[in-house]
């Protein structure tokens, strides 16, 4: 079965941080891009960061960029967030998400998602 | 970047009823649109990619339409398991999704 799990997630203070992961199965985790999508509580979806399949090509929203670090380690079919500065703006349920396209270096569907991870930064 | 507005936010509709929504992109998307379905408390699902593509496994009472800028998403008979939020999501440039649509039963 194709599936994704994420981990990580927990109570953290603003300005603190945290590391977020997302176990792969079922599917050759190296031949895919990855990517990770917010959904803040009661609100919509929010695209977070992209990273190709080799970890070459790596994209973040604005909002996130210089504060959260996408990687991947193909060797142990896992993706990961670091996510650092944490403020209140970014409480919000993670989902790591795979690409529906193998042959892009760029972020387009997202077919499987993990089950989310829910990130709570408060004081 | 590039921003899609999905409208309506909400609507209720009856078993059997055809349901449309539509999302517009700020700027010429070309087909690089693809819409979700929520339920609460669930992971999104996707259901149709590059515009009107459907996913594999999803029903074909869903379908999609539209380029450039303007798109549709039209259920054709409503289900009673169809209650979820819809989002649009465009991939041109970075990707970014619409505000969502509520479908409720009436």
């Amino acid at each position: 079965e194709v599936q994704l799990v994420e981990s990580g997630g927990g109570l953290v203070q603003p300005g603190g941080s945290l590391r977020l992961s997302c176990a792969a199965s079922g599917f050759t985790f190296s031949s895919y891009e990855m990517n990770w999508v917010r959904q803040a509580p009661g609100k919509g979806l929010e695209w977070v960061s992209y990273i190709s399949s080799s970890g070459s090509t790596i994209y973040y929203a604005d909002s996130v960029k210089g504060r959260f670090t996408i990687s991947r380690d193909n060797a142990k079919n896992s993706l990961y967030l670091q996510m650092n500065s944490l403020r209140a703006e970014d409480t919000a349920v993670y989902y790591c998400a795979r690409d529906l396209n193998t042959v892009t270096t760029s972020p387009d569907a997202f077919d499987i998602w993990g089950q989310g991870t829910m990130v709570t930064v408060s004081s | 970047d590039i921003q899609m507005t999905q409208s309506p936010s909400s609507l209720s509709a009856s078993v059997g009823d055809r349901v449309t929504i539509t999302c517009q992109a700020s700027q010429d998307i070309s087909n690089y649109l693809n819409w979700y379905q929520q339920k609460p408390g669930k992971a999104p699902k996707l259901l149709i990619y590059d515009a009107s593509n459907l996913e594999t496994g999803v029903p074909s009472r869903f379908s999609g339409s539209g380029s450039g800028t303007d798109f549709t998403f039209t259920i054709s008979s409503l289900q009673p398991e169809d209650i979820a939020t819809y989002y649009c999501q465009q991939y041109d440039n970075l990707p970014t999704f619409g505000g969502g649509t509520k479908v409720e039963i009436k």
